[in-house]
């Protein structure tokens, strides 16, 4: 079955820090990844996706995220956080021989401290 | 973007009752609805899989006469929880599929069950 993991359950950094947030999962074929980003009191909402071709993909608000097929990997990552970016971040993966169904991590929660 | 609503936003019922949360995509028809629960602090489980016109596909685990999902159109899908007991107090989240993006999903803003 399809896992997903996520290497930190909670990151606190300052702001115009660097953020890189880990994501591993465990299916050998071939996957459309995805982050979704939960702000407090809100629903998800889709940072970046990556289905095929380049794999660094640019999300919105600045995020991207690299692809490394060889490690299984889908890390999120962010030059210079803000304070506004404290939320909970989820990476989803959907592989094509499991149909429609998402499987998503466990989810890291993000502060970024003024 | 699409658009995905829930509503109610936040219900509280008694132990015993039941209570019918909805699910609208608000501008497109979506074949295929998901229903997800989330604990607090935990990340999002699939519960089912809700087909328009068919009957929906549940994960393993989850009790199909407990959480009743009707999908009677191409834009409304809805979960009734049955008999409802204070540990199906979660926050229920659904999303949908537009057909005309492959492998995208839409969420809604979820809904809060308190049973008590």
């Amino acid at each position: 079955a399809q896992s997903v993991s996520q290497h930190n359950h909670h990151v606190i950094l300052s702001e115009a820090a660097s953020l890189e947030l880990g994501c591993n999962y465990s299916y050998g074929g071939t996957v459309n990844l995805f982050w979704y980003v939960q702000y407090p009191g809100q629903h998800l909402q889709l940072l970046l996706k990556y289905f095929s071709g380049d794999p660094l993909v640019k999300g919105i608000k600045g995020f991207e995220a690299e692809f490394i097929k060889s490690k299984f990997s889908f890390n999120l990552r962010k030059p210079s956080v803000q304070w506004s970016d404290t939320a909970e971040y989820f990476c989803a993966v959907n592989a094509y021989n499991y149909g429609q169904n998402f499987v998503f991590g466990p989810g890291t929660r993000l502060s970024v401290l003024p | 973007g699409a658009v995905v609503s829930q509503h109610p936003s936040r219900v509280i019922c008694k132990s015993g009752t039941s209570v019918k949360i909805e699910c609208r995509s608000l501008d497109f028809q979506a074949t295929t609805m998901f229903w997800y629960r989330q604990f607090p602090k935990q990340s999002l489980m699939l519960m089912a899989t809700s087909n328009e016109g068919s009957k929906a596909t549940y994960e393993q685990g989850v009790e199909k006469d407990k959480f009743l999902i009707n999908h009677a159109s191409l834009t409304l899908s809805t979960l009734t929880v049955t008999s409802a007991h204070p540990e199906d107090s979660s926050f229920y989240i659904c999303s949908a599929r537009d057909p005309r993006k492959t492998y995208e999903q839409y969420f809604g803003p979820g809904t809060r069950l308190t049973v008590t």
